[in-house]
């Protein structure tokens, strides 16, 4: 069964640009959840995705959003790139209902704002 | 907030054991304890949950105290490659969604 993946893999970006960065999950997973990481805060919670409708959301700014297709596949998009944006973004999929429920995580993005 | 508190850092001679402690004193009855770790700003990689039973699989054990306020993670015979930071976390959902907190995590150093 292929894991969760993302791409691009590395992406360069300069203050004020925006970004979309791309996840597919497992076959079969319906959740999306998107995170971020960065060495001063750790993992931080972005927003959950099921069923193409956001089912949660963490404390990030507007400039932050997704969204999910009838694939199950999410997007993330970040505007007006900031310096503190740089950072592994990891999107992990899981089935969404019933407990347990098991994320298993992509390899990430890392985007870098210059 | 997170939910779990773990020691910042931990050493681990190789083939010996790697005991990695947890404290979830508010866990909820319906919560349950996942372990992951991430290598080198990998994405973190699934390692093991339990919700009140012990729990083993190839990778590790899980023991969850009767209360359920503390687990601790065991990897049997710890090599090289399991120098890592380890995540306990807590997870719970329902038709609202999944929210998962994660600490600061452990970073295990396993030496040779």
């Amino acid at each position: 069964k292929a894991g969760v993946t993302q791409t691009p893999r590395y992406l360069i970006k300069t203050r004020g640009q925006q970004v979309t960065l791309s996840c597919s999950p497992i076959s079969g997973h319906r959740s999306v959840s998107w995170y971020q990481q960065t060495p001063g805060q750790g993992l931080q919670f972005l927003f959950e995705y099921f069923s193409e409708t956001q089912r949660n959301k963490g404390n990030f700014p507007g400039r932050f959003s997704g969204r999910q297709f009838s694939n199950s596949r999410s997007e993330m998009n970040v505007s007006t790139l900031e310096l503190g944006d740089s950072a592994l973004y990891l999107c992990a999929s899981s089935r969404g209902q019933g407990m347990p429920d098991t994320q298993y995580f992509g390899p990430g993005t890392r985007l870098t704002v210059l | 907030d997170a939910k779990t508190t773990q020691p910042p850092s931990m050493d681990c001679a190789e083939g010996r054991a790697a005991n990695l402690p947890c404290n979830h004193s508010t866990i909820s009855g319906n919560e349950y304890v996942y372990w992951y770790r991430q290598i080198h700003s990998q994405g973190p990689q699934y390692i093991i949950h339990g919700l009140k039973n012990n729990e083993t699989n190839e990778m590790a054990s899980l023991i969850i105290t009767e209360d359920r306020k503390s687990s601790t993670l065991i990897l049997p015979h710890a090599t090289l490659r399991d120098t890592a930071v380890y995540y306990c976390i807590v997870r719970v959902g329902g038709t609202g969604g999944f929210k998962t907190i994660f600490g600061a995590g452990t970073r295990l150093f396993v030496k040779a």
